[in-house]
């Protein structure tokens, strides 16, 4: 089973403090994604990465940014938290198919996701 | 215009009825479409995958109709064990591959 863990559950923090939330997962799959999930409006992708090294924004970047350093972890960065941050974090990562026989390149696979931080800025 | 649609419920049905959920979505190049579940406070994990051809999971079948662009997702004889929230998700290819998920609608089957 693939398993894709989040350093904390639950986190409480202050305006301004940086903030460093951590995922891993252990079936090496290439992507791997933020999301912050609030009532009413779903799941928002802030920042997802292709490989190593390698990121991208998402539709809501502003106010965070990522490291993937390693192809297992990827972080996300809090550098100075605003209580418009309070949120649920949710990790996930998924197996890039590739290329098909036919020289087409499939899209992403199943996304796994981690358990989740619920991060509280006051 | 949201990229993906759902109707947010809460739908409340008792054990046994059939009920079934739709999901629009904006962008005619989408590629991949799933339906996902999320318990309370728990993660959102894959339920069934859509294909244009329909595809059934025991109590559950998953449509999609790409002319006009939406997916559902049919549950027959409910269980409460069926409660949950239930997202639409759809991929699109654009020189880079991005998922979107809906906001969700909420299922609550009692006894």
């Amino acid at each position: 089973d693939v398993k894709v863990t989040q350093s904390s559950r639950y986190l409480v923090k202050r305006t301004g403090e940086k903030v460093f939330l951590e995922c891993v997962q252990d079936m090496d799959h290439e992507n791997m994604f933020w999301y912050r999930q609030d009532p009413g409006l779903g799941l928002r992708l802030i920042y997802f990465s292709y490989d190593v090294k390698m990121k991208e924004k998402g539709d809501i970047p502003e106010g965070y940014s990522v490291s993937r350093e390693k192809k297992e972890r990827f972080s996300l960065i809090l550098e100075s938290a605003s209580t418009n941050q309070t949120s649920m974090y949710l990790c996930a990562s998924s197996l890039t198919e590739g290329p098909s026989d036919r020289g087409q390149t499939l899209p992403p696979d199943t996304q796994y996701f981690g358990p989740g931080t619920r991060l509280t800025v006051l | 215009r949201k990229e993906v649609e759902q109707d947010p419920g809460p739908f409340n049905v008792p054990e046994g009825a059939t009920v079934a959920f739709n999901c629009t979505y904006s962008n005619s190049a989408s590629q991949s479409f799933f339906w996902y579940r999320q318990d309370c406070r728990k993660e959102p994990k894959l339920l069934m995958s859509v294909y244009s051809s329909g595809n059934e999971d025991g109590r559950f079948t998953a449509q999609l109709n790409r002319a006009s662009q939406y997916i559902s997702l049919l549950i027959r004889d409910s269980k409460l064990s069926d409660s949950a929230t239930y997202l639409c998700v759809v991929t699109k290819g654009t020189g880079g591959f991005k998922t979107i998920f809906g906001a969700g609608t909420r299922l609550f089957v009692k006894a």
